[in-house]
């Protein structure tokens, strides 16, 4: 069984101020892992995703994120946040291997940018 | 491209009553997913889908539910006699054919239900 936990529910910050949205995951076996976001009254977008390889991570609309697997964290960054980019934030992960296709996704983290 | 489309976006109905969904995944893609987002969590998991074979299904998938893919293209997923509780969004995606766990899930925009 895998779960993943998301430390903050919630992630006030004001525009141009730096953010990180912390990842933790549990699983027995090897896993890809994904940041999707998702802004009111739209579908999960996909932000990132890490697969193998170089553990930095560079996403769309200046998102990166890097896995440590001693810690068993994805925590998902960006230097300078807008107003725009206030929306909810999931991680998830999916097993690499095996015959499952589903993603397990955390409870979410509400970014909100102020002025 | 167009995108994964869903329809209802919102759907009101009475407890006891039917609903139906319907999903269009995006052309060519084989798998499709049935996810549940309720308020203050992430998605769950419902059912998945590689052509018309449902190969996987939750243990939220009681049996009031049902989810069909009759021709590989479109689903739907049915709740016969809602409850309050299955007040929720149901959420809908598509991966492209021939690929792995790695690829990208594209999401719809979700169907909103209430049961009052």
């Amino acid at each position: 069984a895998q779960s993943v936990t998301q430390l903050d529910s919630q992630v006030p910050v004001f525009e141009e101020a730096p953010v990180e949205l912390r990842c933790n995951y549990s699983s027995s076996v090897s896993v890809y892992l994904f940041w999707y976001v998702q802004y009111p009254n739209q579908g999960l977008q996909l932000l990132l995703k890490y697969l193998s390889g170089s553990t930095l991570v560079k996403g769309i609309n200046g998102f990166e994120a890097e896995f440590n697997k001693s810690q068993t964290s994805f925590h998902l960054r960006k230097p300078s946040v807008h107003i725009s980019d206030t929306a909810e934030y999931f991680c998830a992960v999916i097993n690499s291997g095996g015959s499952n296709y589903k993603l397990t996704f955390g409870k979410g983290t509400l970014l909100t940018v102020n002025p | 491209d167009t995108g994964v489309s869903q329809d209802p976006r919102h759907k009101i109905t009475k407890r006891g009553q039917n609903v139906t969904f319907r999903c269009d995944p995006i052309s060519e893609h084989n798998r499709l997913y049935w996810y549940r987002q309720t308020l203050g969590q992430g998605p769950e998991f419902l059912t998945y889908f590689q052509n018309e074979a449902q190969l996987e299904k939750s243990r939220l998938l009681s049996d009031r539910f049902s989810a069909e893919r009759p021709k590989g293209s479109f689903s739907t997923l049915e709740i016969q006699r809602t409850e309050q509780g299955d007040s929720a969004m149901y959420l809908c995606a598509s991966s492209p054919p021939g690929g792995t766990r790695a690829d990208t899930q594209y999401f719809g925009p979700g169907t909103r239900l209430t049961v009052l």
